[in-house]
């Protein structure tokens, strides 16, 4: 199957510093790429969609301005967690999908990163 | 009242054992059904992939959904310790790939050899 690299894998920031978490698509052109969270013991969550070229789309209760999302090109997504908290420690994992053929339906994921912050 | 429900188990069968997964939802907007399996420090992989109520079978995993009682079954046959992984219900009201995915808690499948 497709491949999308997420990078880092594993995170430790200060409280109060910002944390750039890259996902990238590496053989194919991702039009559409999604964030999720997942806290222990708890679902994935969608944080939000975003299309190339264009702003990306929060769901309910993820705030904007704390969560960056930059999807400037077809193969690359950046989630920047602004001024990080404690409470914002989480497993953050993000896919990318894609149009054309028979799999422009399945979303591929990436390893995710493991963030915590002290 | 949680939109996917899946028991996170552990559920833990013998070698060789059927293995049946599920998930309700309460969204009756849900069109498109999927398992995914995930083993640990990796992402999720897609599994299986239906759209609407029936049944789609691939080799040893057959998924079943049933739209009117919103209850959705992963079956797998001669089950391999290679299957002991934490599998993830996900579900999505449109196909066309602008549509997040809603998932449940996962379930955590142990094969004993």
């Amino acid at each position: 199957g497709a491949v999308v690299s997420q990078h880092p894998s594993r995170v430790i920031c200060k409280s109060g510093t910002s944390v750039k978490i890259e996902c990238r698509s590496l053989d194919f052109q991702a039009t559409t790429m999604f964030w999720y969270r997942q806290f222990p013991k708890q679902s994935l969550m969608l944080m939000a969609t975003s299309n190339e070229g264009s702003k990306a789309t929060y769901e309910q209760g993820v705030e904007k301005d704390k969560f960056l999302i930059n999807h400037a090109s077809l193969t690359l997504s950046t989630l920047t967690v602004t001024s990080a908290h404690p409470e914002d420690s989480s497993f953050y994992i993000c896919s990318a999908r894609f149009w054309g053929g028979p799999m422009n339906t399945e979303a591929f994921f990436g390893q995710g990163t493991r963030l915590t912050v002290v | 009242q949680k939109e996917v429900e899946q028991d996170p188990g552990p559920l833990s069968v013998p070698e060789g054992a059927i293995v049946s997964l599920n998930c309700t939802y309460s969204n009756s907007a849900f069109q498109y059904f999927m398992w995914y399996r995930q083993y640990s420090r990796k992402g999720p992989e897609l599994l299986m992939y239906t759209y609407s109520s029936g049944n789609k079978e691939d080799g040893r995993f057959t998924a079943q959904v049933d739209k009117s009682s919103k209850y959705i079954s992963l079956f797998i046959r001669d089950s391999q310790p290679s299957d002991s992984a934490t599998y993830l219900c996900a579900m999505s009201r449109s196909g066309g790939g602008a549509d997040g995915l809603t998932f449940g808690k996962g379930t955590h499948l142990i094969i004993q050899p």
